[in-house]
């Protein structure tokens, strides 16, 4: 089993919709999470942090399970330039190392 | 500003000629990482180093060498490239602490023919 998983997607969705992704992860002594998003054959850039009490950034809402170990993106108002693919990613107990899922591409179509 | 600098962004090369790709960050770090990213596979991670001298193996260190002598930098060595070693490449900077995020550079396509 992978440490962090992701669906892959796409998620092809129109303009103005709502839009979630999941991601769980394995190992239950996690500490931080965050999404990242990447563009095509461009480095990935903080998105959000995800806390445990849930964070909001305008149209994004993220959340954290921890008793079910897994963390959630909601895109709210979708715009074609969210299209791009999202990439959770979780800090380890007592190290530096952050692990990466393979991200959610997300098609925002007209 | 506060940046993650690699060269070369592009750099096509034959097997068996030692490369060597560089990442700089300007932010007075402590961990620095190496990935590579496939298609399908996502972002790997190669080797990482929590300070200077201190080095470890990520998850596909395999045909990888990697340096930390000064703080800000931390490059990374094809002895002898392969064909397979054929990738996007990202270097990343973090302080370590807590939230603190990874900042990427801009990345190194590398062919390998």
């Amino acid at each position: 089993r992978k440490e962090v998983e992701q669906d892959p997607g796409p998620f092809n969705v129109p303009e103005g919709a709502t839009v979630a992704f999941n991601c769980t992860y394995s190992n239950s002594a996690s500490q931080s999470f965050f999404w990242y998003r990447q563009d095509c054959r461009k480095e990935p850039k903080l998105l959000m942090s995800v806390y445990s009490s849930g964070n909001e950034d305008g149209r994004f809402t993220a959340q954290l399970n921890r008793a079910s170990q897994y963390i959630s993106l909601l895109i709210r108002d979708s715009k074609l330039s969210d299209s791009a693919t999202y990439l959770c990613v979780v800090k380890g107990d007592s190290s530096y190392k952050l692990i990466f899922g393979s991200g959610t591409r997300l098609l925002v179509r007209p | 500003e506060a940046q993650v600098t690699q060269n070369p962004r592009y750099l096509i090369t034959v097997t068996g000629k030692k490369l060597t790709v560089t990442c700089s960050q300007n932010m007075n770090h402590e961990y620095m990482s190496w990935y590579r990213q496939d298609p399908g596979l996502g972002l790997r991670q190669i080797y990482y180093s929590m300070n200077v001298e201190v080095t470890d193996k990520g998850d596909v260190p395999e045909g990888y060498k990697v340096s930390r002598k000064e703080k800000r930098n931390f490059p990374l060595i094809l002895e002898s490239p392969s064909p397979n070693q054929t990738s996007l490449y990202f270097c990343a900077s973090s302080s370590g602490q807590g939230y603190s995020p990874l900042h990427f550079g801009n990345g190194t396509r590398l062919t390998v023919t």
